[in-house]
Parts: structure tokens; sequence; C-alpha cells
């Protein structure tokens, strides 16, 4: 049973428009929720995280969304840039552990 | 400040050969952990240690050890290598609830 879940393998967006990438999760005891952006052959590395508590949080061009009613989260890249092609992985992490619960990734493809 | 590093970064096995990946930060953090990803299975937590000299089961430990030499250093092991362990493994790190990764080793075990 997948705890976190990324339902778009893919998506192709181009250059300069708005990337939204979602997830939903399952878990209400998860407190915080990050987004990992990896490139081919390197560690994924972090891009931005929102605590449970807040529905919004944002970092120049990336802002990401929590829905607790819903529980959903999405990650908006806006303008995209070709330098953003890689895949990105939501995590949620629970209450009092220091273990993160990785969805499955959605590749996106900032194209000219 | 290397960050996390692990060696080696590829490494070809043959089916019920051992092997120990190697993981080292320099962030002075107290929590380490080991990932294994799959296509289309994201990251999922192998094994992970919250402090020098604890070690706990992730989502998929079986098949594997771990070894928390100390603060720095966290290393995976492989007994008997198994096809089904050819995958990229990462290790990470975090002071709070963000974690920071090596650049992964590449195993194929044949």
């Amino acid at each position: 049973d997948q705890q976190v879940k990324q339902n778009s393998p893919s998506l192709s967006v181009q250059e300069g428009r708005i990337s939204i990438l979602n997830c939903d999760y399952t878990n209400s005891m998860f407190d915080y929720f990050l987004w990992y952006k990896k490139y081919p052959a390197e560690g994924p590395t972090f891009l931005i995280s929102i605590s449970s508590i807040k529905d919004k949080n944002e970092d120049g061009r990336f802002t990401v969304f929590l829905n607790k009613s819903a529980k959903h989260l999405s990650l908006h890249i806006v303008p995209s840039q070709p330098g953003d092609s890689a895949v990105y992985f939501c995590a949620a992490r629970s209450i009092n552990t220091d273990k993160l619960i990785f969805g499955t990734g959605t590749r996106l493809q900032v194209f000219p | 400040n290397a960050g996390v590093t692990q060696t080696p970064k590829f490494q070809v096995l043959k089916t019920g050969q051992s092997m120990t990946l190697q993981c080292a930060q320099d962030m002075n953090h107290n929590s380490m952990y080991w990932y294994r990803q799959d296509p289309g299975m994201g990251l999922r937590l192998i094994y992970y240690s919250a402090s020098e000299g604890t070690t706990d089961k992730g989502e998929v430990p079986n098949g594997y050890n771990v070894s928390r030499l100390n603060k720095r250093e966290f290393s995976l092991r492989l007994e008997s290598a198994a096809p089904s362990q050819t995958s990229v493994y990462f290790c990470a790190s975090s002071a709070a609830h963000e974690q920071y990764f090596g650049p992964g080793t590449r195993l194929t075990v044949t």
C-alpha cells in the first residue's frame, strides 16, 4: 500500500509556462512534506518543503501548496526552464520520526 | 565540505558474492539512511540509523546488513548478492526533516 503517490509518471511543458506536479498521500500522521529533484546519475537534491500547519510555501520560482483535507500537495514551477528537466520526487515524514516516504517520481521535460 | 560521499560509484557482482558499500558525511548529522532506487518504484528505505550505535530496518531490509561505524560513516553490506539486488543505492544523512543524498552506487548483480 503506497502512502505517497505520484500518479503522473511524466509531464512535458513548454519553456516559460507553468509546471504543476502533483502528489497524494494517505497517512494523516505526516507532518512534513518535501520535494526533491533528481538529475540522471546524481543523487536527489532538496528543493522545497512545507509543514502540515501551512498551506503554501514559496521559494523563488517554486511554490508548494498543501491541501490537507484532500491529502494532496502540488509543486508549481513558474516560469519553467529547460534546466528544470529532471525527475521530481514527493516525500513525506511521519510525526516523531526521521524517516521519509517517497513517491515514485514524475519526470518533467521542459522544451524550448 | 564534501557533504555525503559514497564508494564505489559502480560495481558488478556475480550472484553469491559479497560486498560493502561505503558512505560518509561531514555535516555532523545524527541520522543516516540507505535507500535503493528501482525503475517505477521511487526511493525505498533499506536501513537507517538515528544515531551512532543504533540501526533500524526500513521498508526493504532483507538481504542487507548495516554498520554505523561512527557518527560519520554508515556502511551497507550484501552478504550474498542476488540479481534482485541490482539497483542504484543512495546514502543520505539528516539533522532535521531535510535529507542530503550522496551521488549513488550503481550495482549490477549477474
